[in-house]
C-alpha cells in the first residue's frame, strides 16, 4: 500500500525552530520531496532527498532516512510568512512518477 | 517566465454541463500531470502524461478525461461533472518523470458543481 503520515498542525513563535515530521510507506520509493502551500495557492517546491542524510537550504533543511520511511523538515528563525501547509510527497517507482502526497501538515507562527 | 497557466481560476458549473480546463505550460517540460485537492485527503492525481499523445490513469480518474496533442497543453475534461468533483484542481509539468526538482504547479482552479 500507500501512505504518508503527517501531523495535521502545529504551532510555533517567531524567531524559533520547528521539526515537522513525515513517515512514508510506498511500493517502491524514487525520492521525498517538500512543498509549502500557502491556503488557495499552488505549492512551491521546497527541497528533495533521495539519499539518506539532510540536505539544507538557507533556513530550511530536510532529512531523510530510507530505511525506517522517515523524513523532517526542519525550518529555523522562523518568520510570520512561513505560516502555511507544508506538504511531504514521496515519488513512486513506477511507470506513473507520481507523486504521492500527505494530507500537510498547516504550521501557525505566532508573534 | 517559466510557469503552468490554468484557466479558469473559479468555476461554478451545474451537473451534467460538460466543461473543461485548460492547462499550459511554457518550459518544453514533456511530463504533464493533473491532481485534485480535498480537505483531509491530500493532493491526489488524476490524470498524467509522459509525453505527446502518451496518457495515462491516476489513482482517481473516474469521471475525467485528458488529452496531449501538443506538448505545451493538457486540458482536463468533465464530460458530466458530478457534484462530488466540487475540489481545488491543479495542473503540474516537469522537465521528466525523474525531475529532482518534481512538480512545478499551475494556480489552481477551484470547482464548484451544483
Amino acid at each position: 500500500g500507500q501512505n504518508i503520515d503527517q501531523p495535521t498542525e502545529m504551532t510555533a513563535t517567531e524567531g524559533a525552530i520547528v521539526q515537522i515530521n513525515c513517515t512514508y510507506q510506498t511500493s517502491g520509493f524514487n525520492g521525498l520531496f517538500w512543498y509549502q502551500q500557502h491556503a488557495g495557492e499552488a505549492p512551491t517546491f521546497l527541497s528533495y532527498n533521495v539519499l539518506d542524510g539532510l540536505e539544507e537550504k538557507g533556513r530550511f533543511s530536510s532529512f531523510l532516512s530510507r530505511s525506517k520511511g522517515y523524513s523532517y523538515l526542519l525550518l529555523k528563525e522562523l518568520q510570520m510568512k512561513d505560516s502555511a501547509s507544508y506538504l511531504c510527497a514521496a515519488r513512486s517507482m513506477d511507470s506513473s512518477y507520481k507523486l504521492i502526497f500527505g494530507s500537510g501538515t498547516r504550521l501557525l507562527v505566532r508573534p | 517566465e517559466a510557469q503552468v497557466t490554468q484557466n479558469p481560476r473559479y468555476l461554478i458549473t451545474v451537473t451534467g454541463k460538460k466543461l473543461t480546463v485548460t492547462c499550459s505550460q511554457n518550459m518544453n517540460h514533456e511530463y504533464m500531470s493533473w491532481y485534485r485537492q480535498d480537505p483531509g485527503l491530500g493532493l491526489r492525481q488524476i490524470y498524467y502524461s509522459m509525453n505527446v499523445e502518451v496518457t495515462d490513469k491516476g489513482d482517481v480518474p473516474e469521471g475525467y478525461k485528458v488529452s496531449r496533442k501538443e506538448k505545451r497543453n493538457f486540458p482536463l475534461i468533465l464530460e458530466s461533472p458530478s457534484p462530488n468533483q466540487t475540489s481545488l484542481y491543479f495542473c503540474a509539468s516537469s522537465r521528466g518523470g525523474g525531475s529532482i526538482y518534481g512538480y512545478t504547479f499551475g494556480s489552481g482552479t477551484r470547482l464548484t458543481v451544483v
